[in-house]
């Protein structure tokens, strides 16, 4: 069993700030990591798959770094939005097992 | 138009009574996966399958069946539903390696 640690449990931040979270992981036997974006009433969507060490991805103001020798992943979003709001999820590829998600407010 | 459909959307049922949910895709994905949405746990995955007749246990397996007969279809089966078991069901499909898994519209299943 891989378990997939995600903090914070819930964000709230004001419209314009920028903000990150962590996706932590156990290193042995990585082969990807998926970040999603799930809104509430909606189905999870897929922002990156991520697999090799020190890869960064870009999506618009959301990116994502990656850390495979110490298990971990952050999630940044530059001058967030009203319409971030939303959970953020991370799977790892091995058994596509989700973390509880870090969910984000951000308030105009 | 491709893509992951499931069937019904919405359903209500009684404590004790086999429910059967569908979910199919037409891209041919090797994986598919049910999840439950659970309330401080996100998703959790119930079963899932490598390709057709390979299934295996996820985290909450228990009071569930699946099966996969063809590569498009993925059934879920709640043998005697449980309140418990009242939740958002999610579908999902991966092509295989390090590619993007792609989510069906979700069932909603309500158990009195």
């Amino acid at each position: 069993i891989l378990n997939v640690e995600q903090s914070p449990q819930s964000l709230h931040v004001q419209e314009g700030d920028s903000t990150n979270f962590t996706c932590s992981f156990p290193s042995s036997n990585f082969y990807a990591l998926h970040w999603y974006r799930w809104e509430t009433a909606k189905s999870p969507e897929a922002l990156f798959v991520m697999t090799l060490n020190g890869d960064e991805k870009k999506k618009g103001r959301i990116s994502a770094t990656l850390n495979t020798k110490e298990g971990y992943s952050y999630l940044y979003i530059k001058g967030s939005q009203p319409e971030d709001s939303a959970t953020y999820l991370c799977a790892l590829n091995n058994d596509m097992r989700f973390g509880a998600g870090t969910r984000l407010t951000v308030k105009p | 138009d491709a893509g992951i459909t499931q069937s019904p959307r919405y359903k209500i049922t009684e404590t004790g009574r086999q429910v059967t949910l569908m979910c199919h895709q037409t891209w041919s994905h090797s994986y598919m996966f049910w999840y439950r949405q659970d309330l401080g746990h996100g998703l959790r995955l119930i079963y899932y399958s490598a390709a057709a007749d390979i299934t295996d246990k996820g985290e909450v397996p228990d009071g569930y069946v699946v099966s996969r007969s063809k590569t498009e279809n993925f059934p879920l089966t709640l043998e005697s539903a449980t309140r418990s078991q009242t939740s958002v069901y999610f579908c999902a499909t991966l092509r295989g390696g390090p590619y993007e898994q792609y989510f069906g519209p979700g069932t909603r299943l309500t158990v009195t």
